[in-house]
């Protein structure tokens, strides 16, 4: 059975522009978190999906929102990028809420 | 909201060496995950543990669920165990997964 993918796995943008990151969950997995990983912050929760709905949100400004689709693919988008957005995206897929959950290998972001 | 605490927060060893890395957090939880970091950043799954013992291989954890910890035991070191070690929980109210800040494993040949 194929992991969760995240694409891609590096990118490189400017300050001001809008990005979008890719994560494809485990096949049969309906629920997906995002986490942002920084030195400073560590591993930080976004958001969770779970069946088109956003179920739950951390702590961030609302320059990042997300979305899920019916395959439950879901992906995640950053607007109006700062330099402090520069950072490990991890997504992880588990079958239902609350269960084990399965990372990806991670989108690296670089803002300039 | 659910505060994680991981120790030691840097461990070295020798290779063949034991360790033990400790997981504290304060409120119930039904959820408990250890994970080892690769140097590319994958989180790879240790074990799934809200409670119990589970052993795979050289490691094996126990979380005590009713005094709030979790143990992951290493045992016979390599210097491919290397990496950083995270424990995650999530609280009974919320379904957030809440990281520690890590132990970062080094094993010397």
């Amino acid at each position: 059975k194929a992991g969760v993918t995240q694409t891609p796995r590096y990118l490189i943008k400017t300050r001001g522009q809008q990005v979008t990151l890719s994560c494809s969950p485990i096949s049969g997995h309906r629920s997906v978190s995002w986490y942002q990983q920084t030195p400073g912050q560590g591993l930080q929760f976004l958001f969770e999906y779970f069946s088109e709905t956003q179920r739950n949100k951390g702590n961030f400004p609302g320059r990042f929102s997300g979305r899920q689709f019916s395959n439950s693919r879901s992906e995640m988008n950053v607007s109006t990028l700062e330099l402090g957005d520069s950072a490990l995206y991890l997504c992880a897929s588990s079958p239902l809420r609350n269960t084990e959950a399965f990372f990806g290998q991670g989108t690296r972001l670089t803002v300039v | 909201g659910i505060q994680v605490e991981q120790s030691p927060p840097d461990l070295i060893l020798q290779e063949g060496a034991n360790s033990t890395l400790r997981c504290n957090f304060s409120d119930s939880v039904n959820n408990l995950q250890w994970f080892h970091q690769n140097p590319w950043g994958q989180l790879i799954n240790l074990f799934y543990i809200p409670s119990g013992t589970k052993q795979n291989g050289r490691l094996s954890a126990t979380t005590v669920a009713t005094e709030r910890y979790s143990l992951l035991y290493i045992s016979s070191s390599q210097t491919t165990d290397s990496g950083v070690y995270f424990c995650a929980v999530e609280a009974y109210n919320n379904n957030d997964m809440r990281f520690g800040a890590g132990t970062r494993l080094t094993v010397k040949p």
